[in-house]
Parts: structure tokens; sequence; C-alpha cells
């Protein structure tokens, strides 16, 4: 089956720029979108189709993908963004949603 | 803006059956698929499965043997039941609403409901 593998946390002071990085094989052939999870909330699309923004979220959030690898990207980060963050992309072999295994966020 | 609002029973014991109820408001039922995920604690989601107004579904490999998602149109929602619990099932289930560009190529969720916490436990 189809693995997407994350980092299991990153950190990252106020202000500054937190990467969160999705790889999987052959990702550079699907479309990612990523999900941000706070704790004892439901996921809340923040990037759809590589790089989009859905409305409401803020530009800081930024996505891009490199050879098998997809990046979301959080600049200038801020207390709220604690959180876990899931890639996600369709696998049409599976024809399967498939998650990543998810990165937690910390801003301190 | 579309709002998705679930509900169910929330413990059950091993070998009982999960049944939950989605509703939708707010927005265009049909042309979506509607969808279920859970997430045990601790994990990542994991996709269950999925309907459209139409009635078509699929189901994720894992679980195509245990699970039936069907829809009410009449009443926009859609209700998920699995059968043959065991602790492993422990979980968060969410509805989502799915997005589909391309055909079958590029899909993910916009919208999702708050949540039904299922324990399964003897």
């Amino acid at each position: 089956s189809f693995e997407l593998t994350q980092t299991l946390s990153v950190s990252v002071a106020p202000g500054q720029t937190a990467r969160i990085s999705c790889g999987g094989d052959n990702l550079g052939s699907k479309t990612v979108h990523w999900y941000q999870q706070k704790t004892g909330q439901a996921p809340v699309l923040v990037i759809y189709r590589d790089n989009n923004r859905p409305s409401g979220i803020p530009e800081r959030f930024s996505g891009s993908t490199s050879g098998n690898m997809a990046t979301l990207t959080i600049s200038r980060a801020q207390v709220d963004d604690e959180a876990d963050y899931f890639c996600q992309v369709w696998d049409s072999t599976t024809v399967s949603y498939v998650f990543g295994t998810g990165t937690k966020v910390s801003v301190l | 803006q579309v709002q998705l609002q679930q509900w169910g029973t929330g413990l059950l014991k091993p070998s009982e059956t999960l049944s939950l109820t989605c509703a939708v408001y707010g927005g265009s039922f049909s042309g979506f698929y509607w969808a279920w995920v859970r997430q045990p604690p601790g994990k990542a989601p994991e996709w269950i499965g999925e309907i459209n107004d139409d009635g078509r579904s699929r189901y994720s490999p894992s679980l195509r043997s245990r699970v039936t998602i069907s829809v009410d149109t009449s009443k926009n929602q859609i209700s998920l039941r699995m059968n043959s619990l065991t602790a492993a099932d422990t979980a968060m289930y969410y509805c989502a609403r799915a997005i589909t560009v391309y055909g079958i190529i590029i899909r993910w969720f916009d919208s999702w409901g708050q949540g039904t916490l299922v324990t399964v436990s003897s």
C-alpha cells in the first residue's frame, strides 16, 4: 500500500519559519493536500492541490513540491499555529485516500 | 457555508455494530462525495469510505468487508455501519465532504464534521 512519511515533530520560535515535510514513492506524480488539527478538534484544510490556500487561511501558510517530497511552510509562526499537520493524497492504484503520519508543530 | 453534524452511539462492546449518521446543512448535497474518516487516539486519520447522492460508494480495501455507507437524499444525510468491532476500532470518527477535480485523480476533504468518539470495550 502507498505510504506517506512525515517528520514526527518540528519546533519553531515565534516569528520564525517552520517547514513540514511529507515524502512518498513517486509522490511527484500525485497532488498533495495539507490539514491542520488542533487538540480536540477536527482537521482543517490549509493547503489543497500542492500550493493553494482555502478562503480564510492566512498567507503565512504555503505549500510546495519537489521530486518525491512535499513541504508545508509556515512563515512568521504564531503560537496559534501549534497543532498536528497531516499531508494527504489520492492513490489511484488502491483507489484510496492516504494520509501522512503527521507532524506535531510546537511554537515556543 | 456547508456544515456537517454527526451523531451516533459512542460506547460499544466487541463484536457489536457501529452506527453513525451525518447530516449536511447549508450547501449543495448533490455533486459531491461524502466520506467517513476515522482517527485512533494519537494516530493519523484513516479513510473508511465514501458515497455520493447517486448512491455510488467506494471503500477502503482494508475495511470493505465490515463497512456499509448509505445515503438518504431526502434528508441530506449519510450513514456508516461497521460490524464485528474490536478494540482496534476505537477512534474518533468524522464525516467529511470530498472535493474531486479531474475525475478521480485529485481528491481532498474541504469540510469536516465535529467528530464522534467511538470506544469499543468489554
